[in-house]
């Protein structure tokens, strides 16, 4: 089965520590997407990646990295420079960006989700 | 710019009652309109979509419609189960930008 496999499922970071999320798809999707979830609120984008080896911030980019050396891969790491990491991480992809269908745009598939909480 | 505002929740129903949970949007260019469902601990799942103005998205019992005069794509359910207890989020992806944008979520939950 094609899909988003996010791991691991939950994640717990010390002080000062950098860690890594990993997202990886075998959709053959060319773009995607992280995102960050805290309780009541939306999804709020920190990077996303249209092709490899090109990514570009979203909207709250600060204390976190990406790489997108792989088509199927786009870890997300989470640098000590973030003070507030607890969260619920979302990996997304979608099979072209949004703006490159004029048939009408695809929707981003979704990983199951990584919960990343301070030791 | 680009936004989606949703109902806010949360929304308890009981079975069988008739769900409608409001969504807005504001865009630029034609956007493409979507519903996500976020069962806990889970990521999101595409519900349904519509891509231009008068489409109608459906799938499991829920509905929604496109309306350009109004900007709004509302989230209809004719009688809701227990199962259908989740977070919805209402989505807009504009063909001009390289995003989705997403509404806060709405909180549904239905007892029996």
């Amino acid at each position: 089965d094609g899909g988003i496999t996010q791991s691991p499922k939950y994640l717990f970071r010390k002080e000062g520590q950098n860690v890594t999320l990993s997202c990886e798809q075998n959709l053959n999707h060319d773009a995607m997407y992280w995102y960050r979830q805290d309780p009541g609120q939306g999804l709020r984008l920190i990077y996303y990646s249209q092709i490899v080896n090109d990514f570009q911030k979203g909207d709250i980019a600060e204390g976190y990295s990406v790489s997108r050396e792989k088509k199927e891969s786009f870890p997300l790491t989470v640098t000590s420079a973030q003070k507030n990491p607890t969260a619920f991480y979302l990996c997304a992809s979608s099979i072209t960006p949004a703006g490159w269908d004029r048939g009408g745009n695809q929707p981003q598939h979704f990983g199951d989700g990584t919960r990343l909480s301070i030791l | 710019g680009n936004s989606v505002t949703q109902m806010e929740g949360p929304v308890t129903l009981s079975e069988e009652a008739f769900l409608t949970i409001n969504c807005t949007y504001t865009a630029t260019g034609y956007p493409s309109l979507f519903w996500y469902v976020q069962y806990p601990g889970e990521g999101l799942q595409l519900l349904l979509k519509a891509t231009k103005a008068d489409d109608k998205g459906s799938n499991k019992g829920f509905e929604a419609t496109y309306r350009k005069e109004t900007t709004s794509f509302h989230l209809e359910k004719g009688s809701v189960q227990v199962s259908d207890s989740a977070v919805y989020f209402c989505a807009l992806s504009d063909n001009t930008g390289n995003q989705f944008y997403f509404g806060t979520g709405t909180s549904l939950t239905v007892i029996p």
